[in-house]
């Protein structure tokens, strides 16, 4: 079984600077993706950004980048010029990359981010 | 192009009832999964369902039930609610199984049970 583990309960930064929430996993598996999901307070999960285990380039989505460290089962989050609007729960996720095992997701505990003004 | 919907939004149960939750995937999507996220915690994954056929179940008991229809829409069923039963239920469309479709979720339904 995978299990996900987010060790940051809550994390605050202010607008405009970076910060970077993180993540770390386990699995035997070695075909998988990795995602960060955003869950802002009207409780809609929204997909932030995805990462497949076999690329080894971390992936970027505009102010969002990864830094996916395979070996040591890791997988954080960077946001750059953060904006009030990115305050929300970011949930780390998990997904087998075997199409027979079926597209289940195992999520982490969650981080609370806030950006201040 | 409509998103995914549930349907209630909110609903109040007592101990014991049954509830039925309903989610109506993305057009052209034919796989639904459905996920429990109980106050300040992860979503935990319920069971899946792929052209209206269970493909996958977390750990569950098997009070909690689900169907698939044939325009892939879905519905969850929770026999004999429980208090710990009490959470945001979601629902999640794709195009397939693979891990490179997105998942697309619904807002929720908020279930307390009293």
């Amino acid at each position: 079984a995978q299990t996900v583990t987010q060790s940051q309960p809550e994390m605050s930064v202010q607008e405009a600077e970076t910060v970077t929430l993180s993540c770390t996993y386990d699995t035997s598996e070695s075909n998988y993706y990795l995602f960060w999901y955003k869950q802002p307070p009207s409780r809609q999960m929204i997909l932030v950004i995805r990462q497949e285990a076999y690329k080894q380039q971390n992936a970027t989505e505009n102010r969002f980048s990864v830094n996916f460290q395979k070996a040591a089962k890791s997988f954080s989050l960077k946001i750059s010029d953060s904006q009030l609007g990115d305050t929300a729960m970011y949930f780390c996720a998990f997904m087998n990359g075997e199409e027979t095992s079926g597209s289940r997701l195992t999520f982490g505990e969650g981080t609370q981010l806030t950006v201040n003004p | 192009e409509t998103g995914v919907t549930q349907s209630p939004t909110h609903l109040i149960k007592t101990r014991g009832q049954q509830v039925t939750l309903r989610c109506s995937s993305q057009s052209g999507h034919n796989t639904v999964s459905w996920y429990q996220q109980a106050l300040g915690q992860g979503p935990q994954f319920i069971f899946q369902y792929y052209r209206e056929e269970e493909n996958g179940r977390g750990n569950f008991p098997p009070r909690f039930s689900g169907l698939q229809f044939p325009n892939y829409s879905s519905e969850l069923n929770v026999n004999a609610l429980e208090l710990d039963d009490s959470a945001l239920y979601l629902c999640a469309s794709s195009w397939g199984l693979a891990g490179s479709y997105e998942q697309y979720f619904g807002p929720g339904t908020r279930l307390t049970v009293t």
